[in-house]
């Protein structure tokens, strides 16, 4: 069974259009997470939420839109996407206490042309 | 802020001999938790070890194993009996123990593994 899953694992767009990202966890974590790695690997985190409660809102454009049905989800929705948008988008959850390693989703490449 | 700082772009390592990676690390804080992950060219993250900075024992996990530094911030990973399938980017990661923190990444080390 896989743990933390994405969907799609590729995107390719042209600049303008709205896509989203959905990912799904069943591990049963409380806390989901949306990271972003660039052209050099960089890896940084973008939003978290902990039982469908926004908690790390990092330094993003408002195009960038999480949401969080039930705990187990955790969707991006981009607006208007621009070049530098193009990147690997990664999912990944965690739980309380001695289970508070994050575990990672497949990831996302999202190309923008 | 918090910064995670990993000095060697690139590493290589022949095959079956053993290999370490370095990190340091910045913070104020006296609690935290310290991570490797491994990602190979599948892009999947994979967490290789993790170390509590309260405990003095470094952690270990079959070949994987930590040299944590808490005075001097620095949490380097050793790999023994280098394999092919250990070829990948591994990434040293920070977070703090408290509520449901971000972890912050270094830049990664890509390590290749000389048959």
């Amino acid at each position: 069974d896989t743990a933390v899953s994405q969907t799609p694992k590729y995107l390719v767009t042209q600049m303008g259009n709205d896509k989203s990202i959905k990912c799904e966890q069943n591990l049963g974590h409380d806390t989901m997470y949306w990271y972003k790695q660039d052209s050099k690997k960089f890896l940084k985190i973008m939003f978290s939420y902990n039982n469908k409660e926004l908690i790390i809102n990092e330094t993003v454009p408002n195009r960038f839109s999480p949401k969080s049905p039930d705990k187990a989800h955790l969707n991006l929705h981009i607006n208007s996407l621009e070049l530098g948008d193009s990147a690997v988008y990664f999912c990944a959850s965690s739980g309380q206490g001695v289970h508070y390693e994050q575990y990672f989703g497949p990831g996302t490449r999202l190309t923008v042309t | 802020a918090q910064t995670v700082t990993q000095s060697q772009p690139e590493m290589s390592v022949q095959e079956a001999e053993t290999v370490t990676l370095s990190c340091t690390y910045d913070t104020s804080e006296s609690d935290y938790y310290l991570f490797w992950y491994k990602q190979p060219p599948s892009r999947q993250m994979i967490l290789v070890i993790r170390q509590e900075a309260y405990k003095q024992q470094n952690a270990t996990e079959n070949r994987f194993s930590v040299n944590f530094q808490k005075a001097a911030k620095s949490f380097s990973l050793k790999i023994s009996d280098s394999q092919l399938g250990d070829a990948a980017m591994y990434f040293c990661a920070y977070r703090i123990p408290f509520g449901n923190e971000k972890l912050t990444f270094g830049t990664g080390t890509r390590l290749t593994i000389i048959p």
